[in-house]
């Protein structure tokens, strides 16, 4: 298995440039996340999916997008990136087999997004 | 709101000694704990979790966590420190009920000097 994969891996944007960062797990997993992570701040989440189809707001959605037409992809856009955008982004995935809320979150490799 | 606080930015510690770092957690109802550790340009990897029962859990890498309900607490401790151990580690609450994203604290630098 490969787990939870992201690409790309690195990108740099200019200003009110668009992109889609793309999340994919092979573990069957209902749940996904899209994290990000600042230094000093921890991470904080954007937004998350319980199913396919199905998407949330999390802590900072302001300025994302995202959508889950596949139970195995979850992809987040950036529709006119600032450079407030600079950061690291993660996916997570957890699956419900005994309860989700039991289960741990697998996390993917990141995407490191500059915004000139 | 629910929150998890690790007070300390970096710990420092001699390899060959223990460690341990600290996480505290507001939470209403039972908490369900983790802790995570990320090494350089690595995603975050899960080292251990408190679901219920004994107070003491034993995860990867000779990690161990003990919970005090009482405290409010959830360090993560290691009886003898490697310098491989030298990551940030993360600690994360997920409130009960429900099937709700993790909630992260900011992270703790642990620094092992040989």
């Amino acid at each position: 298995n490969a787990g939870v994969t992201q690409t790309p891996k690195f990108r740099v944007l200019k200003t009110g440039q668009s992109m889609t960062l793309l999340c994919a797990q092979d573990m069957n997993h209902e749940y996904m996340y899209w994290y990000r992570q600042d230094p000093g701040m921890g991470l904080r989440l954007i937004h998350y999916s319980v199913g396919e189809g199905t998407t949330a707001k999390g802590e900072v959605p302001d300025g994302y997008n995202v959508s889950r037409l596949k139970k195995q992809n979850f992809l987040l856009g950036l529709e006119s990136a600032a450079p407030s955008q600079t950061s690291v982004y993660f996916c997570a995935s957890t699956g419900t087999s005994g309860g989700a809320y039991y289960n741990e979150q697998f996390f993917g490799p990141g995407t490191r997004l500059t915004v000139l | 709101a629910q929150s998890v606080a690790q007070p300390e930015d970096q710990v420092n510690v001699a390899e060959g000694n223990p460690l341990t770092v600290k996480c505290t957690y507001s939470v209403s109802g039972n908490p369900y704990l983790f802790w995570y550790v990320q090494y350089p340009n690595r995603g975050l990897q899960f080292l251990l979790k408190y679901i219920t029962g004994d107070n003491l859990v034993k995860g990867s890498y000779g990690f161990e966590a003990e919970f005090n309900k009482s405290q409010t607490s959830f360090h993560l401790k290691k009886p003898s420190a490697l310098v491989s151990d030298s990551a940030l580690y993360f600690c994360a609450v997920r409130p009960f009920p429900g099937n709700t994203p993790l909630v992260f604290g900011k992270g703790t630098r642990l620094s092992v000097i040989a």
